[in-house]
């Protein structure tokens, strides 16, 4: 079993739509989570972290983490054609042993159609 | 800052030649790493440095597999000898270590296909 669950989709919606993108994880040791995009052809960029469990809000995109049911996911609201894209989750370990090593989901491809 | 900076973009090679991938991480990062994507596995971790020391290489799938920092600006990962199943985008990625926002930024890759 990987550490790290996230259905590849593909997810395709309508210009518009509420897009939903979610992980589970199997390590209680994660305390840092993280939402990476990826353009075609791109490196992933960070989009969202977060380290406590409940809500982070930014612009249309709110992060959510469960810890208690080792859960998170991104919601995207008012999904535009420019999100169209691969969104990875990411997660990290607490304290300084980890250096930054990030444990990766499978990636989400999104396509949002005008 | 430009940024991580990875060489080639592209890269194509025969079966049991040897390639190497250059990785020059964003100035003042100390830690280092390198990924593996492909469309099964995703991104997968195979080895990452600390202030040019190794720390840990247990996603190195297999001996052919090798890596080096020689200095806080530079890197290599290299594959001697290459096999199809080696295909796949390579990313190299640094973050500063120390507190707890501390992002990795990615190149943009390495695409290697081994014929």
């Amino acid at each position: 079993q990987k550490e790290v669950e996230q259905d590849p989709g593909p997810l395709s919606v309508p210009e518009g739509a509420i897009v939903s993108l979610n992980c589970t994880y199997s390590n209680s040791a994660f305390q840092y989570f993280m939402w990476y995009r990826q353009y075609s052809r791109k490196g992933p960029e960070l989009l969202m972290y977060t380290y406590s469990s409940g809500n982070k809000e930014d612009g249309r995109f709110t992060a959510q983490v469960d810890k208690s049911s080792k859960y998170i996911s991104l919601f995207i609201r008012d999904s535009q054609p420019s999100d169209s894209a691969t969104y990875l989750c990411a997660m990290k370990l607490g304290g300084g042993t980890s250096y930054g090593k990030l444990t990766f989901g499978q990636g989400t491809i999104l396509t949002v159609h005008p | 800052d430009a940024g991580v900076i990875q060489s080639p973009r592209h890269e194509v090679t025969e079966m049991g030649q040897e390639v190497t991938l250059r990785c020059k991480p964003i100035s003042g990062h100390n830690s280092l790493f390198w990924y593996r994507q492909t469309m099964m596995r995703g991104l997968e971790l195979l080895i990452y440095f600390n202030n040019n020391v190794p720390i840990d290489d247990s996603g190195m799938p297999e001996d052919r597999f090798s890596a080096k920092m020689p200095n806080a600006s530079f890197s290599t990962l290299k594959i001697q000898p290459s096999e199809p199943r080696d295909s796949a985008v390579y990313f190299c990625a640094s973050t500063k270590r120390g507190g707890m926002n501390t992002e990795a930024f990615f190149g943009q890759g390495t695409r290697l296909t081994v014929v």
